[in-house]
């Protein structure tokens, strides 16, 4: 595999249940990325991790907890969901968090919370 | 506020044709890096384009160049000889420090044969 790869690619919850979404980087990448993509407003940045550390928290609710176990996975588990969390969720990496480091992205979660 | 608008949802084009997409920005700050993603509908996020602001010459790569206006906050994206494969939701976005993407809400391109 190459590149950033998540899955699952689609998810169906109850917002009872509890769930995690995995993403994968195959670029030797520093820094990973959870960003949000709701229908009709632009993409939203969640969580910043560079070298397994949260470096940013962008007012995220704590239904949603980051985790970082290396510089190469990266999950969002999710419990209690509400239904406008139903979004696509994407993953990126880049080489590190700085300024000039350009971010390549997964092919995203779609999930669906009912 | 860091900002980013993209003022044209939906735009057309006829397959071989230029096009080009708007994008303004506002910020404070004097260095920092501008890119354009594409979005084709399975939804994979794709690196188009990237400039520097602290390079005067535009971007190009192949069919796609930038025109960066600095003074403006103005960074338009012309694609030229459109391709039906360049049928995609266009984000433009702007790079802060600490690797903060922040996105403009997006130009939905149709490519027409």
């Amino acid at each position: 595999e190459t590149g950033v790869t998540q899955t699952p690619r689609h998810l169906v919850m109850g917002m009872t249940n509890k769930k995690s979404l995995k993403c994968e980087q195959h670029l030797g990448h520093n820094a990973m990325y959870w960003y949000k993509q709701s229908a009709k407003k632009p993409l939203e940045l969640m969580f910043v991790y560079s070298l397994e550390e949260r470096v940013e928290n962008n007012s995220v609710p704590s239904r949603f907890s980051p985790e970082c176990p290396n510089s190469s996975h990266l999950f969002l588990h999710l419990h209690t969901l509400q239904p406008e969390d139903s979004a696509l969720y994407l993953c990126a990496s880049s080489q590190g968090p700085g300024q000039q480091e350009t971010q390549y992205f997964g092919p995203g979660t779609r999930l669906l919370v009912l | 506020a860091q900002t980013v608008t993209q003022s044209q949802p939906e735009m057309s084009v006829q397959e071989a044709e230029t096009v080009t997409l708007s994008c303004t920005y506002d910020t404070s700050e004097n260095n920092y890096y501008l890119f354009w993603y594409k979005q084709p509908p399975s939804r994979q996020m794709i690196l188009v384009i990237r400039q520097e602001a602290y390079k005067q010459q535009n971007a190009t790569e192949n069919r796609f160049s930038v025109n960066f206006q600095k003074a403006a906050k103005s960074f338009s994206l012309k694609i030229s000889d459109s391709q039906l494969g360049d049928t995609a939701m266009y984000f433009c976005a702007f790079l802060l420090e600490g690797g903060k993407l922040i996105f403009g809400q997006g130009t939905e391109l149709s490519v027409k044969p």
